[in-house]
């Protein structure tokens, strides 16, 4: 019974790259959320995608970034031209339902140097 | 925006000693949902609370869904050294929409 997967654990990008995280839901569920969490601090909504639909985006800043959950796969997380403030772990969390319980991966580790 | 006080910020108690951390709104809340957070890993859910003046159980773990669906709190009682982590409160406000606000987190530090 795989709880929610996220890969890579530690991504090291260069100002500029791109980043891609990938976020697999407990099986069964279809809702996805997305979170950023800089050092000690809490969790940051971002995004909210039910199957092939972003249902709220209003974390996400407006440029570089973007969320998807396509029919087959993974949700994928990606952020452009990634800058030094980027750097966070970002946590995928899943859902059976929209409003409830949600159940987190352990998490993607950003580094931009 | 709706926003989630969670008190204390941190704490740091002797091994056996009970702990009480709260969270409080100003807007009503269907959901208030408890995790922690141990260094380097996700959230792991502790206690999940749908009903106004629930109280739940698990294991050492108590929490209650305030009567004015405005609060939450999380007990622990006869904490031991693998209590130490960050503990978030989390909550679905009563507006629609489906947007989950989590608390700020309290810092647990438990000596032996």
């Amino acid at each position: 019974n795989a709880g929610v997967m996220q890969n890579p654990r530690h991504l090291v990008r260069r100002r500029g790259q791109e980043a891609r995280l990938r976020c697999s839901p407990m099986k069964g569920h279809s809702h996805v959320y997305w979170y950023r969490q800089l050092p000690e601090e809490g969790l940051k909504f971002m995004v909210y995608l039910q199957k092939e639909n972003i249902i709220d985006e209003s974390g996400m800043p407006k440029e570089r970034f973007s969320a998807e959950f396509p029919k087959e796969g993974p949700s994928i997380l990606r952020i452009q031209q990634v800058v030094r403030g980027d750097s966070a772990a970002y946590f995928c969390a899943s859902s059976l339902r929209g409003e409830g319980e949600q159940y987190f991966g352990p998490g993607t580790r950003l580094t931009v140097t | 925006g709706q926003q989630l006080n969670q008190s204390p910020q941190s704490m740091f108690i002797q091994e056996g000693e009970d702990v009480s951390m709260n969270c409080t709104s100003s807007s009503i809340f269907n959901t208030w949902l408890w995790y922690k957070q141990d260094p380097g890993e996700g959230p792991v859910l502790l206690i999940a609370l749908y009903k106004a003046g629930e109280l739940t159980s698990n294991g050492r773990l108590t929490a209650q869904f305030g009567i004015t669906r405005k609060d939450s709190f999380l007990n622990i009682s006869a904490s031991i050294p693998s209590d130490v982590g960050i503990y978030f409160c989390a909550g679905a406000p009563n507006t629609g929409g489906f947007k989950t606000i989590f608390g700020a987190g309290t810092r647990l530090f438990v000596k032996a």
